[in-house]
């Protein structure tokens, strides 16, 4: 079945450091791939996604691009703050007996100290 | 704000008992889905609906059912509770099944 594996947490960094979050996936046919954001008392809050191999999504600052030869998404910002202290999803939406199913992986807390 | 609302936002009962958990997908969101996120196993998709109509099911106990109503709205009844069962219950929403789910603030349910 499909499945999505997230590098373990926490993930500790200092303000204005690079973030990398791995993830990668496992699944038939063409998945879109998606990053959730869950601040801390709250649900989940789409971050960006990709649809196709090669896209790259992005928003406030955070990229990742979809590669299927490595089958992996990884996310990346540049320069976090700690405002950016949150669990990250990493997950996948792919045709499952002809519905749409998506598998989340299973979460990477992050951690930015001042 | 997702447009997603769900009640009550914390809910504590004992074992053996039942609760309901409601949701009210954004306007115009045909697909509901139920998911259960708990410390040991991490985001656990349950339930989708459309259009009042169950379309998938996912790691759903036996004790555990959904409905979807005409209006839309959807609620989720937990019985025979169990200690483990104590978890933050979220629902999300879609147009139809195919697009970004928009997910509420979630149920956090503590079974003492």
């Amino acid at each position: 079945g499909d499945s999505v594996t997230q590098m373990e947490g926490p993930v500790t960094l200092s303000e204005e450091a690079f973030l990398t979050i791995n993830c990668t996936y496992t699944a038939t046919g063409y998945p879109s791939l998606f990053w959730y954001v869950q601040y801390p008392g709250e649900g989940l809050q789409l971050l960006l996604k990709a649809t196709k191999a090669d896209d790259k999504g992005s928003n406030k600052g955070f990229e990742a691009t979809y590669r299927k030869e490595t089958t992996s998404f990884h996310l990346e910002k540049g320069s976090v703050q700690v405002s950016d202290s949150a669990v990250y999803f990493c997950a996948l939406r792919a045709n499952s007996g002809g519905y749409q199913k998506v598998t989340f992986g299973t979460g990477t807390k992050l951690q930015v100290i001042p | 704000d997702s447009g997603v609302t769900q009640t009550p936002k914390h809910l504590i009962t004992a074992t053996g008992q039942r609760v309901t958990l409601r949701c009210s997908p954004r306007s115009g969101d045909l697909s509901v889905y139920w998911y259960q996120q708990s410390l040991d196993q991490g985001l656990q998709f349950l339930i989708q609906y459309y259009n009042g109509e169950e379309r998938a099911k996912g790691n759903i106990l036996e004790r555990f059912s959904a409905q979807q109503f005409p209006d839309l709205h959807s609620e989720l009844n937990l019985s025979s509770l169990e200690l483990g069962d104590s978890a933050l219950y979220f629902c999300a929403s879609s147009v139809a099944g195919q697009e970004t789910q928009y997910f509420g603030p979630g149920t956090r349910l503590l079974v003492l």
